[in-house]
């Protein structure tokens, strides 16, 4: 079946330091790629998403590439700030769920930035 | 604008009450979406909406309840919850039927139950 393995957190960075985050997914048909983040009491935010192999999403200085060849869509970020600390979490729409989007989530990686 | 907005904020309920969540979206999607958040844990599909005909009931016990009275509404209403129910409820939108289709997330409702 269709499936997301994340890196098992917590992460924890200084501030400046150079952030990855492992995602890798299998699937049998061609999803969408997400990175959701969740600050602490809050919603699930949208932080990027790639639609097809080789794309490269990005926002907020985070970027992730979609790698069929690898089957991953790892998260990086140049220079985290405390700011970041929040909770990550990789997600696929599943290729085989139809019109009903359903996506398949990592169990998400706690990142905490250290002044 | 991609904002979903989701009423209360916080709701503390006892296994008798009956009370209800709501969820509004102006983008104009067709699809939406209740999902149960535990603590540190990724959402758990609950319902879909599908051009406002439930398209997805993830075997949800009945004392969850959901309607969509128009494309930009979503309840939950809830009845006889049990204290293992309370986390935080999020509901989505998205655009409906493409498979490059985003979920846009509301800030939810934490549930307490006791």
């Amino acid at each position: 079946g269709n499936s997301v393995t994340q890196m098992e957190g917590p992460v924890t960075l200084s501030e400046e330091a150079f952030l990855t985050i492992n995602c890798t997914y299998t699937a049998t048909g061609y999803p969408s790629l997400f990175w959701y983040v969740q600050y602490p009491g809050e919603g699930l935010q949208l932080l990027l998403k790639a639609t097809k192999a080789d794309d490269k999403g990005s926002n907020k200085g985070f970027e992730a590439t979609y790698r069929k060849e690898t089957t991953s869509f790892h998260l990086e970020k140049g220079s985290v700030q405390v700011s970041d600390s929040a909770v990550y979490f990789c997600a696929l729409s599943d290729p085989d769920a139809g019109n009903n989007r359903k996506l398949i989530w990592g169990l998400g990686t706690s990142l905490a930035v250290n002044p | 604008d991609t904002e979903v907005t989701q009423t209360p904020k916080h709701l503390v309920m006892g296994m008798t009450n009956k009370k209800s969540l709501k969820c509004e979206q102006h983008m104009g999607h067709r699809a939406m979406y209740w999902y149960k958040q535990k603590a540190k844990k990724p959402p758990e599909l609950m319902f879909v909406y599908s051009y406002e005909k439930l398209s997805i009931n993830e075997s949800v016990p009945s004392r969850f309840s959901p309607e969509c009275p128009n494309s930009s509404l979503l309840n939950l209403h809830l009845h006889a919850l049990q204290p293992e129910d309370s986390a935080l409820y999020l509901c989505a939108s998205g655009a409906g039927a493409a498979s490059t289709d985003t979920q846009y997330f509301g800030p939810g409702t934490r549930l307490t139950v006791l």
